[in-house]
């Protein structure tokens, strides 16, 4: 069945960086775009950013662009997102999730990141 | 910026029926914003419920159902449970550097 298992949450201080991974099975990773979307405790949730099957098209929302990077390995059936000069803000539980034909009807479980000093 | 516009809050009676909103501030609602709705209880990740407006996933109960109606999309639970007491998120397509906005959320109350 479809999974996405999230990792790499933590503890950071502000103006650090983390990397966060998802591991991906069960479809066939290379033919889905995929995103990271973000939940700050006790709030909404925030769409971080997408990428395209091939890598071809990546989009970001404008509270984390040029400091988050979105990437993949279709090899290894991951997603990652690289999360630099983060702030306290940033403070979130982060998920990826699938998307195809614009249903994004697949989510993992969450990776939970702290920035706080 | 797009701002996506959901009821803060609703309140429901069990076997009730309940009509939740998404606007957005740009204009109407169309086909092409592909409106997706999560349902979110504390804890859990989000569960995908329809997209597309109005297709259901295969895991999705036929209480739940999808439809534009007057420029926003809408979400109806008719013949409300007891468990759908939850957090429920639209989530538009507008294309451009940042194509999915979400909604705030709308907290739905059976009692």
């Amino acid at each position: 069945q479809v999974q996405l298992v999230e990792s790499g949450g933590g503890l950071v201080k502000p103006g650090g960086s983390l990397r966060l991974s998802c591991a991906a099975s069960g479809f066939t990773f290379s033919d889905y775009f995929m995103n990271w979307i973000r939940q700050a405790p006790g709030k909404g949730l925030e769409w971080v950013s997408h990428i395209a099957p091939s890598s071809t098209m990546k989009h970001y929302a404008d509270s984390v662009k040029g400091r988050f990077t979105v990437y993949r390995d279709n090899a290894e059936n991951s997603l990652y997102l690289q999360m630099n000069s983060l702030r306290a803000e940033d403070t979130a539980t982060y998920y990826c999730a699938r998307d195809l034909n614009w249903s994004v009807d697949s989510w993992g479980q969450g990776t939970l990141v702290t920035v706080s000093s | 910026q797009t701002v996506v516009t959901q009821e803060a809050s609703l309140t429901v009676s069990p076997g009730g029926t309940v009509t939740l909103t998404c606007a957005s501030s740009t204009g109407a609602v169309t086909s092409v914003n592909y409106p997706n709705w999560f349902q979110q209880k504390p804890g859990q990740a989000p569960r995908p419920l329809i997209y597309s407006t109005n297709n259901k996933h295969s895991w999705t109960p036929a209480r739940f159902s999808g439809s534009l109606f007057g420029g926003k999309a809408a979400l109806t639970l008719s013949g409300v449970q007891p468990e759908d007491e939850a957090e429920y998120y639209c989530l538009l397509y507008s294309g451009g550097a940042q194509p999915w906005i979400f909604g705030g959320g709308t907290k739905l109350t059976v009692l």
